[in-house]
């Protein structure tokens, strides 16, 4: 396809794993990223990965990349109600290439 | 990373008047760029700010619509003219350069400017 997908919405509970996943759509993409948009806020980076990785991790999130597949996914352990926001997804081909961003998956954690 | 300063954080305006939004950057950055998220939507890329040049327009988003200056290495503008409802979104300046993790070389966001056209 010729955008970077996510599913709109994410509803886990308090204490339980997230899982966002992510088909991005150049297999050349050098860079992956996962940015945070808290409520009235800009975008935060999360965490990045490099295309010659399979897997990342810092403290409670884990990204899975899946290269054959194009598929990148962004796991939060032990979700928070702070980690209520919208992440976005985002690959890009090679430095000082334009991002392109997937629509954001909304995370709402109940308590 | 570059911190950056975006102004105003929000305003309403009215139909036909004109808005422009002021991106402040904190270190001298090489590449600015400004973007435009829709309610709902991804972001979009409206244009790459050049210094002591005219800005790199993507398609769809014209210089008549959506000026932008960038005189120096830490500041740009972008302002909205004509504006209509359908003008209504979040405007974000990002910048490049070195990131938060060591030999990245990456993005960083303002906090947006969420404009509503009434």
């Amino acid at each position: 396809g010729e955008d970077v997908e996510q599913s709109l919405f994410l509803s886990v509970r308090e204490g339980d794993s997230s899982v966002i996943n992510c088909t991005y759509t150049d297999s050349s993409s050098t860079y992956l990223y996962w940015y945070k948009q808290e409520p009235g806020a800009g975008l935060q980076l999360l965490t990045y990965i490099f295309s010659n990785m399979d897997m990342k991790q810092d403290q409670r999130l884990t990204v899975l990349l899946n290269k054959k597949d194009k598929h990148l996914s962004l796991r939060i352990a032990d979700t928070q109600t702070g980690d209520s926001a919208i992440y976005f997804c985002a690959e890009q081909p090679g430095e000082g290439n334009d991002m392109r961003f997937g629509a954001g998956t909304r995370l709402t954690v109940k308590p | 990373s570059a911190v950056i300063s975006q102004k105003p954080s929000r305003d309403i305006c009215q139909r036909g008047t004109s808005l422009t939004i002021q991106c402040q950057v904190d270190s001298q950055v090489t590449m600015m760029f400004w973007y435009r998220q829709q309610p709902g939507q991804s972001l979009t890329l409206i244009a790459t700010a050049n210094q002591g040049s005219e800005a790199t327009y993507e398609s769809g988003f014209v210089i008549d619509k959506f000026p932008i200056s960038r005189p120096n290495l830490t500041f740009s503008t972008l302002t909205v003219s004509n504006m209509s409802p359908e003008d209504s979104s979040i405007y974000l300046c990002s910048v490049t350069g070195t990131g938060p993790f060591p030999g990245h070389y990456g993005y960083t966001f303002g906090s947006g400017t969420r404009l509503t056209v009434v």
